[in-house]
């Protein structure tokens, strides 16, 4: 499974735009990119996925650049309930069924 | 429809106990994983279910034990509890065949484990 590099944390304010960029520079023809969204003492929310180009829907987007060696999660106008950790994953659908968390990028959305 | 339910939310036991949490996963998902959080190792993967196997398995030691029933129910068991266990333990369960890559996983809320 490809490994992935985000920041460790990133600071915002309510009504701004914020995007967070993954690393995953080995990653695999087969392999799909999913971001998660985690607020304390609860499980990951899946956010968004996508394999190449961009996603959309009703909560973000998804930026995938042609080499996909990275991708931008884009949260439009975050609110103070954005405040979470976003993990991205990478994995082939085919290599198994275990999901692999890095750090995650820990966001704190102030008003 | 109701989500992924963990019981019970919170646990206290004593070193060497042991202890089983429950996961009644999303009605019709057939595939339940189960996840440790700490601070230090972040989320890690314990093992999956699907149709009542065990298809895959996380690098912990064999204290650690599941099982599915045939309504899709799950437990783990964690025997012979130590400090290090005292984790949050998640668990999640995915239509199909699995939390494959590219579908969603529904996760629970948790049971916190605390080990004294």
């Amino acid at each position: 499974l490809a490994k992935t590099t985000q920041p460790i944390s990133m600071d915002s304010y309510e009504g701004q735009e914020v995007n967070i960029t993954c690393s995953h520079n080995n990653i695999a023809t087969n392999d799909y990119i999913t971001w998660y969204q985690q607020f304390p003492s609860q499980g990951p929310r899946f956010i968004i996925q996508g394999y190449k180009t961009k996603v959309t829907n009703e909560v973000a987007s998804l930026f995938i650049p042609a080499d996909r060696k990275s991708s931008t999660l884009s949260l439009p106008r975050v609110s103070l309930s954005d405040t979470a950790v976003y993990y991205c994953l990478v994995g082939d659908s085919q290599a198994g069924t275990a999901l692999i968390f890095g750090k995650g990028t820990t966001l704190s959305v102030s008003s | 429809k109701a989500g992924v339910t963990q019981t019970p939310r919170y646990l206290i036991k004593t070193r060497g106990q042991q202890v089983t949490l429950s996961c009644s996963p999303i009605s019709g998902h057939r595939s339940v994983s189960w996840y440790q959080q700490t601070p230090g190792q972040g989320l890690q993967f314990l093992f999956e279910y699907f149709s009542e196997t065990q298809r895959n398995k996380g690098n912990f030691p064999g204290r650690f034990s599941g099982r599915q029933f045939s309504n899709s129910r799950s437990e783990m068991n964690v025997s012979t509890l130590e400090l290090g266990d005292s984790a949050l333990y998640l668990c999640a369960s995915s239509p199909g065949q699995g939390a494959r890559q590219d579908t969603e996983a529904f996760f629970g809320q948790g049971t916190r484990l605390t080990v004294v």
